[in-house]
């Protein structure tokens, strides 16, 4: 069945740094989905990607899908202490076969201030 | 103000019991998803819904039941079979299976 990964797990970075977060799906999905959830809350959802290639921006966010739609990946600049929180990706696969959204396993970014 | 709204915020059980917990939404969504979250982990899909009165089984639908008898509604029942229920259980909808999910505020489950 599809899967989808996604790499670190845990990212501690200081704050002011660079974060990425990359997710990797098995099939072809029709779109990319990225969502936060801060600690102690619930998912959120932050911005869905279609076109192949395609790049979207949020502020200090950078949203990438890639040429085969296969591969998606989040990129923080300057990371501040409100970027902390787990950030999933979800994809759907192009396959009819395939009737849901496929979250990845997350990865956890803390910020030290 | 729309949204989807899950009760209780924590449901204590005891060994042996079956507890409901609660996912209403006004969002007009046709579809529904039931995931459990425990501490550090992903999210795992129970059961999901996309039309009134079907459902089917996630990736760890065993010791769970649900019903979907109104479009708002879609209840989730942790039965006595389900061993280690203690975990965050998330309720999530939305207007078709590509589109973005909404979710709940969770509801956390403990045993006692």
């Amino acid at each position: 069945g599809q899967q989808v990964m996604q790499i670190p797990q845990y990212q501690h970075v200081q704050e002011g740094e660079d974060f990425t977060t990359y997710c990797n799906s098995s099939t072809t999905l029709s779109n990319i989905q990225w969502y936060k959830q801060r600690p102690g809350g619930h998912p959120v959802f932050l911005i869905q990607l279609v076109k192949s290639g395609e790049v979207k921006k949020q502020k200090r966010l950078t949203f990438q899908f890639g040429e085969a739609k296969k591969n998606s990946s989040l990129h923080i600049t300057a990371t501040q202490t409100t970027d902390v929180g787990t950030y999933f990706c979800a994809g759907a696969s192009v396959k009819t076969s395939y009737d849901k959204v496929i979250f990845g396993p997350g990865t956890s970014l803390s910020v030290i201030p | 103000d729309g949204g989807i709204t899950q009760s209780p915020k924590y449901l204590f059980r005891k060994e042996g019991q079956n507890v409901t917990l609660s996912c209403e939404q006004n969002l007009n969504h046709d579809a529904m998803y039931w995931y459990r979250q425990d501490p550090g982990q992903g999210l795992r899909l129970i059961y999901y819904s996309q039309i009134v009165n079907d459902f089917q089984k996630g990736d760890i639908a065993e010791g769970y039941s649900v019903s979907r008898e109104k479009k708002e509604s879609f209840p989730l029942t942790v039965t006595s079979a389900q061993k280690n229920p203690t975990a965050f259980y998330l309720c999530a909808s939305n207007s078709g299976v590509r589109e973005t999910q909404y979710f709940g505020p969770g509801t956390r489950l403990l045993v006692l």
